[in-house]
């Protein structure tokens, strides 16, 4: 079975370019969460998704937004690029379905910004 | 204060050591404890997920959580350069999806 995809992989960005990544979760899971790493350090939490609504957000500037689909794949969404947007992005998913279900990542997409 | 402290390291091991992982936290509504590991350029991948206090064990792999004094451990056993990553503690609360990670531990074991 396919675990979490994302994509691009790998993209490079221009200060104030706006940008779009993608995640598929675990065939059958339903909330998709997603998460910033930056070099050095722990993934920090931005958003969670559940049945197309949020159910967290991290402490984020509002350029970063998302949403959930009806297949229950995901996008993030930043505008106004940064430079210190720059990181790993991880995208997460889990059933949902009650105590100690599972969380697992994708393999994330690199974003420099220039 | 962060909400979970984690000493980013790097440690180096000779191969066969035990190698010991500590992250303390500050949340005492935290109930549920794990263990990621990421390799370079990689995605976190699940090592160990504790509920509560105690010990649990996977193969080489034992994890404890101590809620008492707010810290967890992950203890790897005849360690092999294949074990050579980052290892993440992260910690959430009940019904909340939301994981709080530390910095990681970057581990490398020398053959």
């Amino acid at each position: 079975d396919a675990g979490v995809t994302q994509s691009p992989t790998h993209l490079i960005k221009t200060r104030g370019q706006h940008v779009t990544l993608r995640c598929s979760p675990i065939s059958g899971h339903k909330s998709v969460s997603w998460y910033q790493q930056v070099l050095g350090q722990g993934p920090q939490f931005i958003f969670q998704y559940y049945e197309k609504e949020e159910r967290g957000r991290g402490n984020f500037p509002d350029r970063f937004s998302a949403r959930q689909f009806p297949n229950y794949s995901s996008e993030l969404n930043v505008n106004a690029l940064l430079l210190g947007d720059s990181a790993l992005y991880l995208c997460a998913s889990s059933a949902y379905g009650g105590s100690g279900n599972t969380i697992y990542f994708g393999e994330g997409s690199w974003l420099t910004v220039v | 204060q962060k909400e979970v402290e984690q000493d980013p390291g790097p440690l180096s091991v000779p191969e066969g050591a035990i190698v010991s992982l500590n992250c303390t936290y500050s949340n005492s509504a935290f109930q549920y404890f794990m263990w990621y590991r990421q390799y370079s350029r990689k995605g976190p991948e699940l090592l160990m997920y504790t509920y509560s206090s105690g010990n649990k064990e996977d193969g080489r792999f034992t994890a404890q959580v101590d809620k008492s004094s707010k810290y967890i451990s992950l203890f790897i056993r005849d360690s092999q350069p294949s074990d050579s990553a980052t290892y993440l503690c992260a910690q959430r609360l009940v019904g909340n999806e939301k994981l709080t990670f530390g910095t990681g531990t970057r581990l490398t074991i020398i053959p």
